[in-house]
């Protein structure tokens, strides 16, 4: 089965810039999609097919994706953006598949 | 706008059985492949099932092939997952999610509790 792999948590300064890594066998040949998801509350999709942002989601938000690794980049971090991270991609052997999920903290 | 709103959870005992619901509104229903996806307590995201726009396709997470039964009816809006041989383990928020381009998921309901104790 496919396996992507986020670090447990980040921690960052309101303003600063917020780097969040899913790691994932040639996870550049796959299409990367991004979630935050706040306490209590269902995800929410803030990046797809690698780097695209859905209507409404700030410019802050970016992604990349190339060789083992995905990245979702916020910049100039908000304390409204504290929440759970997820990456996910869809595999021909396991469909679909999310990350171990990583915790944003504003400091 | 687009709704989801899920139904149909609780609490069951352990080898019991759960059918959830997922009534869509706000886009055409039938042109879409849906989803469920879920999440235990604490825990991440877990997706769980699919079902192609037509209805001939469906994929499930090796956890609960042979279990669960993923279904829609184009002419009530809605998508339904029946839950038979439950564990504790299955305990989780139960999402229904619509899906967007090459694989993502757009659209989210709230969430259903499924609780799964003696």
């Amino acid at each position: 089965s496919y396996v992507l792999t986020q670090p447990p948590s980040v921690s960052v300064a309101p303003g600063q810039a917020a780097r969040i890594t899913c790691g994932g066998n040639n996870i550049g040949s796959k299409t990367v999609h991004w979630y935050q998801q706040k306490p209590g509350q269902a995800p929410v999709l803030v990046v797809y097919d690698d780097s695209d942002r859905p209507s409404g989601i700030p410019e802050r938000f970016s992604g990349s994706n190339s060789g083992n690794t995905a990245t979702l980049t916020i910049s100039r971090v908000e304390a409204g953006d504290e929440a759970d991270y997820y990456c996910q991609v869809w595999d021909s052997s396991s469909y679909y598949v999310f990350g171990t999920g990583t915790k944003v903290t504003v400091l | 706008e687009v709704q989801l709103v899920e139904s149909g959870g609780g609490l069951v005992q352990p080898g019991g059985s759960l059918r959830l619901s997922c009534a869509a509104s706000g886009f055409t229903f039938s042109s879409y492949e849906m989803n469920w996806v879920r999440q235990a307590p604490g825990k991440g995201l877990e997706w769980v099932s699919y079902i192609s726009s037509s209805g001939g396709i469906k994929y499930y997470a090796d956890s609960v092939r042979g279990r669960f039964t993923i279904s829609r009816d184009d002419s009530k809006n809605s998508l339904y997952l029946q839950m038979n041989s439950l564990r504790a383990e299955d305990t989780a928020v139960y999402y229904c999610a619509r899906e967007a381009s090459r694989g993502s998921f757009g659209y989210w309901g709230q969430g259903i509790l499924v609780t799964v104790s003696s």
